[in-house]
């Protein structure tokens, strides 16, 4: 599965969009990118998956760039319980695991 | 909303003991997956196990580790002796077959943990 690359750290507002980048250069056209969170220590929470076009659920939107080496989850107005860990995962067809990296550390401000 | 359940929530032993984490994946789920999470490292993949069989191990899963399916409901990990250094968190995760075999295409949805801490 291709590598990402996520900022160690990012704050935002209550009330804005958090939109927090992510890095796949090497990414391989069967391969998806998933995003999930992971609020102390809880386990990890499903947000949303793309392929190529961009996607939107009830949690957030996910954003694919058209050569797909970069992508950008937006969660549209921020809570202060969507402070959390926030990880972005690329994923092939036949990969059975998950390879959870560093994540991005999303701290919602008041 | 269906949800994977894991037991205990925090378990503590002995340097040497066996420990038998339990979980209950969703009920049509087919796919099941063993993770752990030292305390501030990653999450790490484990094991993942479909049709009573392993289908995929990681290096840390060594022969002191074991996965079972004893019946329809629950799928545990059993360590044998436990060390130090195996206290973590522990996730159970569960997807559904994707109806493609061997492809576990679909979303890995996660329990909230089981706390183990060795003395």
């Amino acid at each position: 599965d291709a590598k990402t690359t996520q900022p160690t750290s990012m704050d935002c507002a209550e009330g804005r969009a958090a939109n927090l980048p992510c890095n796949h250069s090497t990414i391989s056209g069967n391969e998806y990118v998933y995003w999930y969170r992971q609020i102390h220590s809880q386990g990890p929470q499903y947000i949303i998956h793309g392929l190529k076009n961009n996607e939107t659920n009830e949690m957030a939107s996910l954003i694919i760039t058209e050569d797909r080496k970069s992508s950008t989850l937006i969660l549209p107005h921020a809570t202060l319980r969507d402070t959390a860990v926030y990880y972005c995962i690329v994923r092939g067809r036949l990969g059975n695991q998950f390879y959870f990296g560093t994540g991005t550390s999303l701290t919602v401000i008041p | 909303e269906p949800e994977v359940t894991q037991t205990p929530s925090h378990q503590v032993t002995q340097m040497g003991q066996e420990v038998i984490l339990r979980c209950v994946p969703i009920s049509n789920h087919l796919y099941f997956y063993w993770y752990r999470q030292i305390l501030g490292q990653k999450v790490e993949f484990l094991v993942s196990f479909y049709n009573n069989e392993i289908s995929e191990k990681s290096e840390i899963f060594d022969d002191q580790f074991s996965v079972e399916r004893p019946d329809g409901s629950n799928f545990t990990l059993k360590i044998r002796s436990t060390k130090l250094e195996d206290s973590a968190m522990y996730f159970c995760a569960s997807s559904r077959d994707t109806g493609l075999a061997g492809v576990a295409l679909d979303t890995q949805y996660f329990g909230p943990g089981t706390r183990l801490t060795v003395l």
